[in-house]
């Protein structure tokens, strides 16, 4: 099993509707973190979580909120998806440090139409 | 603020040739540095870091990368490449004395290994 599990792998939905992203971890890291990739503008943060109680955005947090349900699992939701926020989606993890690196979920390719 | 750059979108080299894929970061504490390698539908895999101590450090697959603090650059580096190289490359820094949590990645480079 992969440490880091990310569903769906890919998903296309209509402008307009909620959309859940789901990523869980076998790590046991207490860190983790949603990026957002486009081509070009490689990988930038959304939310990170350094535990179950703290929750903080990040640079493009805006259209977007999280649940972190427990150590090993960090949703990401799209209230009202919107076609801008075609793209696709990854989850990692790391430990306390930060020293070892990320290890990152396969990505959810989400499409808004 | 932290920033990192990679100023080639692709790099084109020839399997058997030595390749190097370029960074420059900015940062002003400490830099924690790190290559990703992202292969097509996959997610990103972590290659090497540089934390403290020797300027060379080696990683997966045959891979080095060599920091040099007066240039503010990390580029990636092998001496032959494989065809099987070809990917997208990312380079990333983090600041080492803040302890936070902040790591910048930059643009990506495609790296094209021909046969």
């Amino acid at each position: 099993d992969a440490d880091v599990t990310q569903t769906p792998r890919n998903r296309i939905t209509k402008t307009g509707k909620r959309i859940m992203l789901e990523c869980s971890q076998t790590k046991g890291h207490d860190r983790m973190y949603w990026y957002r990739q486009d081509p070009g503008l490689g990988l930038r943060l959304i939310y990170y979580s350094f535990d179950v109680k703290d929750i903080n955005k990040g640079e493009i947090s805006d259209g977007y909120s999280v649940s972190r349900q427990a150590q090993a699992k960090f949703s990401l939701s799209l209230e009202s998806a919107i076609p801008n926020q075609t793209a696709l989606y990854f989850c990692a993890t790391s430990d306390s440090a930060g020293s070892y690196g990320y290890t990152f979920g396969s990505g959810t390719r989400l499409t808004v139409v | 603020a932290q920033s990192v750059a990679q100023p080639e979108d692709q790099v084109n080299v020839a399997e058997g040739n030595p390749l190097t894929v370029k960074c420059t970061y900015s940062v002003s504490g400490n830099p924690y540095l790190f290559w990703y390698v992202q292969y097509p539908n996959r997610g990103l895999q972590f290659l090497l870091k540089y934390i403290t101590g020797d300027n060379l450090v080696k990683g997966s697959y045959g891979f080095e990368a060599e920091f040099n603090k007066s240039q503010t650059s990390f580029h990636l580096k092998k001496p032959s490449a494989l065809v099987s190289d070809s990917a997208l490359y990312f380079c990333a820094v983090r600041d080492g004395n803040t302890g936070g949590f902040k790591t910048i990645f930059g643009a990506g480079t495609r790296l094209f290994v021909k046969a």
